[in-house]
C-alpha cells in the first residue's frame, strides 16, 4: 500500500512568488492535513481537509491556503512567499473515522523543502 | 488546551546504553499520545500510539513508551541503542475533534560507537 506522496519534494523560489505543494493520502483516507516545520517553530499545524472541506486551521496568515478534491488528494498554496516561508512542508493522511477523530493514526509523507531566495 | 513538552533537545547515549527520551503532556481528556521519528531529510515516521488500551504501548524497531497519569508522561526508552537509532523523536498529542496533533519540539538522538 502506497504511503503518503508529497511533490515535489525540493524547490526553491523567489521572494513575492507563489508556490504549490501536492499530496496525495494514502489510499481510502479522506482526511489530509498540512504542517510547517522549521528550526525555530518546529511543527505547526496548517490546516485540515476532510471530503473537501477546510475543517481546521493553524494560526497562519491568508497568504497559505489549500483544498481537496473529491479523490482526496490535496494542494497547498502560499502566495508572496516571504524569507522565512523557507521550511520542510509535511502532508499527512488519516482515516479520521468518527467524530471527534481522536486516536486516529496520523501517517506523514516524505515532505516538500521549500527555500526562498 | 493539549500541550507536549519534551525535556532535553538533545541526548547522546553510547551504543548498546539504554535510550529514555522524556515527553510530558498536558490535556484536559484523556490523551492520545504519539511518538514519531525523522531521520535526516525524510517526514515523520509513528513510532508507536498510546489510545488508552493499555498503559506500556510497544512500538516498531524495539520503542516502548509507557503511559503514566499520575506523572504525565509518556516516556519513550529502548533497552539498547543502535547506530541507525540517531534521529530525532517527537512526542504528539491529538487535539481530537480540532483535527490536529500537537507536536513537542523534539529531541535529537546522538549513539556513539
Amino acid at each position: 500500500k502506497a504511503g503518503v506522496t508529497q511533490t515535489p519534494r525540493y524547490l526553491i523560489k523567489t521572494r513575492g512568488q507563489q508556490v504549490t505543494l501536492s499530496c496525495s493520502p494514502i489510499s481510502g483516507h479522506r482526511s489530509v492535513s498540512w504542517y510547517q516545520q522549521t528550526p525555530g517553530q518546529g511543527l505547526q499545524f496548517l490546516f485540515e481537509y476532510f471530503s473537501e472541506t477546510q475543517r481546521n486551521k493553524g494560526n497562519f496568515p491568508g497568504r497559505f491556503s489549500g483544498r481537496q478534491f473529491s479523490n482526496s488528494r490535496s494542494e497547498m498554496n502560499v502566495s508572496t512567499l516571504e524569507l522565512g516561508d523557507s521550511a520542510l512542508y509535511l502532508c499527512a493522511s488519516s482515516l479520521r473515522v468518527g467524530d471527534p477523530s481522536s486516536g486516529n493514526t496520523i501517517y506523514f509523507g516524505e515532505g516538500s523543502w521549500l527555500t526562498v531566495v | 488546551a493539549q500541550s507536549v513538552t519534551q525535556l532535553g533537545s538533545h541526548v547522546s547515549v553510547s551504543e548498546g546504553a539504554l535510550v529514555l527520551l522524556r515527553c510530558n503532556y498536558s490535556s484536559s481528556v484523556p490523551p492520545y499520545l504519539f511518538w514519531y521519528v525523522q531521520y535526516p531529510n525524510q517526514g515523520l515516521q509513528l513510532l508507536l500510539k498510546y489510545t488508552s488500551a493499555a498503559t506500556l504501548v510497544k512500538g516498531i524497531n524495539g520503542f516502548e513508551a509507557e503511559f503514566k497519569k499520575s506523572e504525565t508522561s509518556f516516556h519513550l526508552t529502548k533497552p539498547s541503542a543502535h547506530m541507525s537509532d540517531a534521529a530525532e523523536y517527537f512526542c504528539a498529542v491529538d487535539r481530537g475533534s480540532q483535527g490536529n496533533l500537537i507536536f513537542g519540539k523534539g529531541t535529537k538522538l546522538s549513539v556513539k560507537p
